[in-house]
Formats: C-alpha cells, structure tokens, sequence
C-alpha cells in the first residue's frame, strides 16, 4: 500500500480557497486517491476520489499531476464548518481479494478562522 | 436513514471485563472494518471482512476477536478488555466496485473507556 505524506495542520479564513497537497511516490497502477473528511467525535466521511486529472464534485476538487505522485484537494470558500481533519488514502478501491484496507495516517488539521 | 449504525455509542469496561461492540449496514456493502482511533491519532485498523464468511487481520489485532455474522453485521470482540483499549471504534463498510465507488461509509463510533 503507497504511503501518503501530508502536512499536519493549515489554518485559513473564511472565503479563502484552501489546497492540501498530499504526496505518495509509490503509488500504483490500480491505486485510486480518495480524501475523507472527519469533524470531532464523528466518523470520517468520504469526500472525493480520483485516478487522474481533476475531479469536481458539490464539495471539493481534486487535482492530479500526470505521474499521479501527488495530489491536491481544493476546497473552494471555506467557512467555519469546514474546520476538521482531512485524511489523503492512496490504494486499490476494488478489494474483492487479499487487500480490503486502506491506511489512514494523521490527516491534515484544517482550522477555519473568521 | 441507509447507513451504518454501531452500538453501544458509549461504554465503561473494568480491566479484564468483556464486550461485543455492534455494527450492522443496510447499504449491501461487501467489505466492512473495524477501526480503533485514539487522541490526535490517525485511524488503525483492527479487522476486517472483504466478503460474507471471511475475516482478515488489520494493522492491530492483538486482543480483538471479529464475527462477520451475515452481510449487515460484523461484530468486534474484546475477551478481556485493557486499559490500552480505551479508544473510539469506528465501523466502516464499502461496496469494492470501481464502477459504483463511493468510498468508506463509517459509522458514528463507540466510545470506550476500560478503568
């Protein structure tokens, strides 16, 4: 399973466009990129995910180089309800056979500020 | 609402107490997983299940028992709780299909203190 480096807080204001980059060097042909989000005393929940390019959804966008080595989730105008903890999963999503877990690290620490 | 729904939400164990913590999806996900979460730590996983009937072991499986007990329910296991257990244990499920990803569906986490 590749390893992703992210960094271990960002603070922001509201209205500002927030980037949290995410590295993973080993990553492999079937590995997807997928961001959670996780507020205090919740579950972690799904954001976005994406093989290559960019990838929009309602909440976030994400970007991914060619050599897919990185990638970057945009939040675009955060507000206050936006401060949590964003996780970067690297790893295949289709887990019909030995593998079956994905590997959270630390996450990110986003505190919004007004 | 369609989701996953862990119980007890909360629990206090004496050392060397025993517990089942509960989990159970209505979404017809294959896969679910056991997590445990301590303070200003990421996610680690316990257990978990790629399909009905089996169970394989995580990150840290040391004094933890799992039962997949039918496709909604997969069950976590302490035989006799420690304090190193206190934790948050979160449940997660997910249909592995790359076509109709979406990702973890966690649930909202059992809190437990072993005193």
């Amino acid at each position: 399973l590749a390893k992703t480096t992210q960094p271990i807080s960002m603070d922001s204001y509201e209205g500002q466009e927030v980037n949290i980059t995410c590295s993973h060097n080993n990553i492999a042909t079937n590995d997807y990129i997928t961001w959670y989000q996780q507020f205090p005393s919740q579950g972690p929940r799904f954001i976005i995910q994406g093989y290559k390019t960019k990838v929009t959804n309602e909440v976030a966008s994400l970007f991914i180089p060619a050599d897919r080595k990185s990638s970057t989730l945009s939040l675009p105008r955060v507000s206050l309800s936006d401060t949590a903890v964003y996780y970067c999963l690297v790893g295949d999503i289709d887990y019909g056979g030995s593998q079956g877990n994905l590997i959270f690290g630390k996450g990110t620490k986003l505190s919004v500020k007004p | 609402n369609a989701g996953v729904t862990q119980t007890p939400k909360f629990q206090v164990l004496k050392t060397g107490q025993s517990m089942t913590l509960q989990c159970a999806q209505d979404m017809n996900h294959n896969s679910m997983y056991w997590y445990r979460q301590d303070p200003g730590m990421g996610l680690r996983l316990i257990y978990y299940s790629a399909s009905e009937g089996t169970t394989d072991k995580g990150e840290v499986p040391n004094g933890y028992n799992v039962s997949r007990l039918n496709k909604r329910e997969f069950s976590l296991r302490l035989e006799s709780a420690a304090p190193s257990q206190t934790s948050v244990y979160f449940c997660a499920s997910h249909l592995t299909h790359r076509e109709f990803n979406y990702g973890y569906t966690f649930g909202s986490g059992t809190r437990l203190t072993v005193v």
